[in-house]
């Protein structure tokens, strides 16, 4: 099973600050990489797959790169509604989740 | 629009038997996988599993083979997740998901709003 860590497990950042979330594998995915925003209450959306593309409707500030086992999303600059929880997934093998990484307010 | 809409929340005592239901809606049912995934009170998501309402074919998580079963009736666009013995661990929100593609390892979007299922005496 490819375990995939995140980190940090919590961001405290300030509206309008870049977050940078990391997003790393037990060997390598290649290029089969997704992130996930989760917000209170509701199901997880997507929001990166294949490391870059952004999904359906999924402003610009959001940002996803890395290849191989490192992989990063950035938000350039946090609006309020993007404090929420952040998980990558794998699908190089059977598929995985990372264990999250939340975005709070500080 | 497509839309996953899934069955309410339900309450059971250990040892009884469960069914939730996802029913998918602005697609073409038949052509995409349909995704199970647990997320346990405060916890991360787990890939349950995914099952292709085409001809029914399943690949489960080693985790949850022969732990859940799941099954699609495609006659009403409608996937199903089943427990026949509850445990108070299977205590989670349970969420539906379709693949954005007819590849079953594939990424899930949309998603369906959830099931809670808690297990208690």
């Amino acid at each position: 099973e490819i375990v995939l860590t995140q980190s940090p497990v919590t961001l405290s950042l300030s509206p309008g600050e870049r977050a940078t979330l990391s997003c790393r594998a037990s060997q390598s995915v290649s290029s089969y990489l997704a992130w996930y925003q989760q917000r209170p209450g509701q199901p997880p959306r997507l929001l990166i797959y294949d490391v870059s593309n952004r999904a359906t409707g999924i402003p610009a500030r959001f940002t996803g790169s890395g290849s191989g086992t490192d992989f990063t999303l950035t938000i350039s600059s946090l609006e309020p509604e993007d404090f929420a929880v952040y998980y990558c997934q794998q699908r190089a093998g059977l598929p995985t989740f990372g264990q999250g990484t939340k975005v709070e307010i500080k | 629009e497509v839309q996953l809409v899934q069955s309410g929340a339900e309450v059971k005592k250990p040892g009884e038997s469960l069914k939730i239901s996802c029913k998918g809606s602005g697609y073409m049912f038949t052509n995409y996988w349909i995704g199970w995934v647990r997320q346990m009170p405060g916890k991360g998501l787990e890939w349950m599993g995914i099952i292709y309402p085409g001809d029914s074919e399943i690949r489960y998580s080693p985790s949850f083979q022969g732990q859940v079963t799941m099954s699609a009736d495609k006659s009403i666009n409608t996937a199903y997740l089943q427990w026949s013995s509850l445990k108070a661990s299977d205590t989670a929100m349970y969420f539906c998901a379709k693949t954005s593609n007819s590849n079953g390892f594939s990424w899930f979007d949309p998603w369906g709003q959830g099931t809670l299922v808690t297990v208690s005496s």
